[in-house]
């Protein structure tokens, strides 16, 4: 089993730019996040989905779009790209909502 | 909102020996779950611990304890025996009972010296 993947694990934007985060999960899991990580901030949540088809807000959500349409799947959006957007973006997936998250490798974005 | 708060921005310590990382959190809530993540510097998150609030036993994974103290809103860290693979940021995490948000501290680097 992969568990949870991302891609890309890198990528630069200019200003304005747009672009599409993937995360795929192997284990069936029906919760699925999307975390960003700045340095001293720790992790916060910008979107979730309890379910194949749902999404729903977190706790830094402005600027960001996503979309559940498989249950495997979780696709984060910047439709455009700021330089406040610069941080490493980390996808996460769990069995049930107080259980154990399972978190992707990261991708480390870059504004310009 | 919760909070969760994390005191000790670094810390260090002897190869084999034992450290303690403080996390506090602010909540009204009496049902809810407590965790602690390791980041090493591969960057991948790891699970360390997992604390149900309704049960008064502190949770063990081997090396590693938990000292829940819940009418102090406590949730420390314990690592027994300090090996240089601990070496890694620690955040303590909180997530209520009718929520599905887990909120992060800032974390802890620790740093295990040989």
């Amino acid at each position: 089993n992969a568990g949870v993947t991302q891609t890309p694990k890198f990528r630069v934007l200019k200003t304005g730019q747009s672009m599409t985060l993937l995360c795929a999960q192997d284990m069936n899991h029906e919760y699925m996040y999307w975390y960003r990580q700045d340095p001293g901030m720790g992790l916060r949540l910008i979107h979730y989905s309890v379910g194949e088809g749902t999404t729903a807000k977190g706790e830094v959500p402005d600027g960001y779009n996503v979309s559940r349409l498989k249950k495997q799947n979780f696709l984060l959006g910047l439709e455009s790209a700021a330089p406040s957007q610069t941080s490493v973006y980390f996808c996460a997936s769990s069995y049930l909502v107080f259980n154990e998250q399972f978190f992707g490798p990261g991708t480390r974005l870059t504004v310009l | 909102a919760q909070t969760v708060t994390q005191s000790q921005p670094e810390m260090s310590v002897q190869e084999a020996e034992t450290v303690t990382l403080s996390c506090t959190y602010d909540t009204s809530e009496n049902n809810y779950y407590l965790f602690w993540y390791k980041q090493p510097p591969s960057r991948q998150m790891i699970l360390v611990i997992r604390q149900e609030a309704y049960k008064q036993q502190n949770a063990t994974e081997n090396r590693f304890s938990v000292n829940f103290q819940k009418a102090a809103k406590s949730f420390s860290l314990k690592i027994s025996d300090s090996q240089l693979g601990d070496t890694a940021m620690y955040f303590c995490a909180f997530i209520g009972a009718g929520s599905y948000q887990l909120t992060f501290g800032k974390g802890t680097k620790l740093s295990v010296i040989p």
